[in-house]
């Protein structure tokens, strides 16, 4: 089933804004990870925080969790066209079998040039 | 990281035929997985793909239909027995070597008439 929920489904913005995804997900995680899919293609893992952290950067992107609320949120600075692409976060899953990974629904994000 | 090639990159074929998807990867790895995504879909796992052993499938999938090899520490088929268009999917396979990132082939569009 799946645990994670991204918000919104869609966004559009302009090059050189910020785009912020979010991420929902019910149950106790060992870690979150955001993935890119370009275009059907093949996924690009991007950046992974753990339980016990609650910020992460990794060159343009920044990622939160607050696992009081189930959350996590990717923040993409200064956006670039070549950012359009669907994001999704996928959890490990606390007393889940090693190395599943639960995908949410994805973000489409359209960066207009 | 781990680079990981599948074939074919696209398919296109009739109902009730079946096609196996190769997975090869350029180096040894614990865990590989195949997934399915639908249309607009995020990404479902349908098994992992145990080395010397029957695959594990999730709730939903079973083995008459998606039959999985796993010869080797770098090598993997799916089988898509049967097909009908609701099969018309993105199957990707991936690989994990511990509790964290997995890396993820470039996919294999299937579009079943």
């Amino acid at each position: 089933s799946q645990q994670g929920e991204e918000d919104p489904q869609a966004l559009s913005i302009q090059e050189g804004e910020n785009a912020t995804m979010n991420c929902s997900y019910k149950t106790s995680i060992n870690n979150l990870q955001w993935y890119r899919q370009n275009s059907g293609r093949g996924l690009v893992h991007l950046i992974l925080i753990r339980s016990n952290e609650r910020e992460k950067h990794s060159g343009r992107l920044r990622v939160t969790l607050d696992t009081s609320k189930k959350s996590s949120s990717l923040l993409i600075t200064a956006s670039r066209a070549a950012d359009t692409a669907s994001y999704f976060c996928a959890t490990d899953d606390r007393g889940g079998s090693n190395y599943k990974l639960t995908f949410g629904k994805g973000t489409l994000l359209t960066v207009n040039p | 990281s781990a680079v990981i090639s599948q074939k074919p990159s696209r398919d296109i074929c009739q109902r009730g035929t079946s096609l196996t998807i190769q997975c090869q990867v350029d180096s040894q790895v614990t865990m590989m997985f195949w997934y399915r995504q639908q249309p607009g879909q995020s990404l479902t796992l349908i098994a992992t793909a145990n080395q010397g052993s029957e695959a594990t499938y999730e709730s939903g999938f079973v083995i008459d239909k998606f039959p999985i090899s796993r010869p080797n520490l770098t090598f993997s088929t799916l089988t898509v027995s049967n097909m009908s268009p609701e099969d018309s999917s993105i199957y990707l396979c991936s690989v994990g070597r511990s509790r964290e990132t997995q890396y993820f082939g470039p996919g294999t569009r299937l579009l079943v008439l």
